[in-house]
């Protein structure tokens, strides 16, 4: 297992159009996370799934937005009309929940998808 | 309302020198504290963290302090070396709560 992979690395699209990355977090993680990250700022938290539930989305997750984990494995993220507000990288990182009180959060990240929205 | 705060965007240190990168947070309820490294074209790397109940944690090179009363936390690196150069982000973890909060980031610079 070579780690978090996300696809595509790079996404060029026109405004309005809908667009849809991939990420296939290690193996054996049952927890799944999706960021966003623009020039100059830390990640932002958008949405989290332990196996195929969805358990949290911020605010920052508008209808537009949608994510998925229908196997528990890989998840997708779909942006739907795309703004040019749009335009940042969009990181996956995943982690192992072990139980309660044994999670220590270390989520490993991958290279992420830059996503340009013209 | 930023609730981790890494106030300084950069940083330059020589080479063999130790390096200080600082963070703080407004949110009493963080309870776990991690340092990522970032290079370019690439996603965060874990570096170090360190639990609520410590104010010190130590992996060779790296140390991180915690400060519980002054909302503070630090990475040291000892001796800094040219393969440090890249971003450095503090991240907090909420109470019984999974979100990982970020700061925007210190890029360090180690200069031969």
């Amino acid at each position: 297992d070579t780690g978090v992979s996300q696809d595509p690395r790079h996404k060029i699209t026109k405004r309005g159009q809908n667009v849809t990355f991939r990420c296939d977090p290690i193996s054996e993680h049952n927890r799944l996370y999706w960021y966003r990250q623009t020039l100059g700022q830390g990640p932002e938290f958008l949405t989290y799934f332990q196996n195929e539930a969805q358990l949290e989305k911020s605010r920052l997750l508008s209808d537009r937005f949608s994510a998925e984990r229908p196997k528990g494995s890989f998840s997708t993220l779909e942006i739907q009309r795309t703004e040019q507000g749009d335009s940042a990288m969009y990181l996956c990182a995943s982690s192992l929940a072990l139980s309660k009180g044994l999670t220590k959060n270390i989520q490993y990240f991958g290279a992420g998808t830059r996503l340009s929205v013209l | 309302d930023q609730q981790v705060k890494q106030n300084s965007p950069s940083l330059s240190v020589q080479e063999g020198r130790i390096s200080i990168l600082n963070c703080d947070y407004t949110n009493s309820m963080f309870d776990y504290f991690l340092w990522y490294k970032k290079y370019p074209a690439e996603g965060p790397t874990f570096l170090i963290s360190i639990s609520s109940i410590k104010d010190k944690n130590e992996d060779g090179r790296f140390t991180v302090f915690l400060n519980k009363s002054a909302k503070h936390l630090s990475l040291h690196i000892v001796p800094s070396q040219p393969g440090d150069s890249a971003v450095y982000f503090c991240a907090a973890s909420p109470d019984s709560n999974y979100q990982l909060i970020w700061g925007a980031g210190t890029k360090l610079i180690i200069k031969p």
